[in-house]
């Protein structure tokens, strides 16, 4: 079965800092992967996806991931975080269309951000 | 992004009453949603997923008398906590698919059951 990890249940992180978010997946073939983000209370918001093509996917809100396929990766990142970004972040995958469109999520990660 | 609504945003009940919690997707049609659930501090377990004119399909250990769905149009669908008990407090999350493989996520309904 798929699974999704997130290494980092919480980071701490300063405003201006640069951030990275890591997730790992285990599956043979290339999921589609998803990065969304939960600020409390809130439903989840998409930031960025990746299906194929350029490894490197920018999102919204300044966001951008990199799929690696030798590591199994595709970690988020951030150059200057601002203290707005403080939320919960998840790392999603379906394993392609065969996958019955189903999203697995990671355990998320809490980011905090220090002023 | 495309939108998608929830009413209510939160609800309190007694229990053993029957709570209705609809999802709309605004501005797109989707033939498939997705119903979620969220304890505190964890990440999102698939309850659902429903297919706009035919009946849902649940996720192992879920149970369909106790979380009925139905998806009537291509624009709503809505979750029933039918005879509601404390354990069934929860955050419950929708979400629509728009494409081949993204999924949209409405703001969540917190359910308090007394």
């Amino acid at each position: 079965a798929q699974s999704v990890t997130q290494p980092d249940i919480h980071i701490t992180v300063s405003e201006g800092a640069s951030l990275e978010l890591r997730c790992n997946y285990s599956y043979g073939a290339t999921p589609y992967l998803f990065w969304y983000v939960q600020s409390p209370g809130q439903g989840l918001q998409l930031l960025l996806k990746y299906f194929s093509g350029d490894t490197l996917v920018q999102g919204i809100k300044g966001f951008e991931a990199e799929f690696k396929r030798s590591q199994s990766s595709f970690n988020l990142r951030k150059p200057s975080v601002h203290w707005s970004d403080a939320a919960e972040y998840f790392c999603a995958v379906i394993r392609g269309t065969g996958g019955g469109n189903k999203l697995t999520f990671g355990t998320g990660t809490q980011l905090k951000v220090e002023l | 992004g495309a939108v998608v609504s929830q009413h209510p945003s939160r609800v309190i009940c007694k229990s053993g009453t029957s709570v209705k919690i609809e999802c709309r997707s605004l501005d797109f049609q989707a033939t498939t949603m997705f119903w979620y659930r969220q304890f505190p501090k964890q990440s999102l377990m698939l309850m659902a997923t429903s297919n706009e004119g035919s009946k849902a399909t649940y996720e192992q250990g879920v149970e369909k008398d106790k979380f009925l769905i139905n998806h009537a149009s291509l624009t709503l669908s809505t979750l029933t906590v039918t005879s509601a008990h404390p354990e069934d407090s929860s955050f419950y999350i929708c979400s629509a698919r728009e494409g081949p493989e993204t999924q949209y996520f409405g703001p969540g309904t917190r359910l308090l059951v007394l």
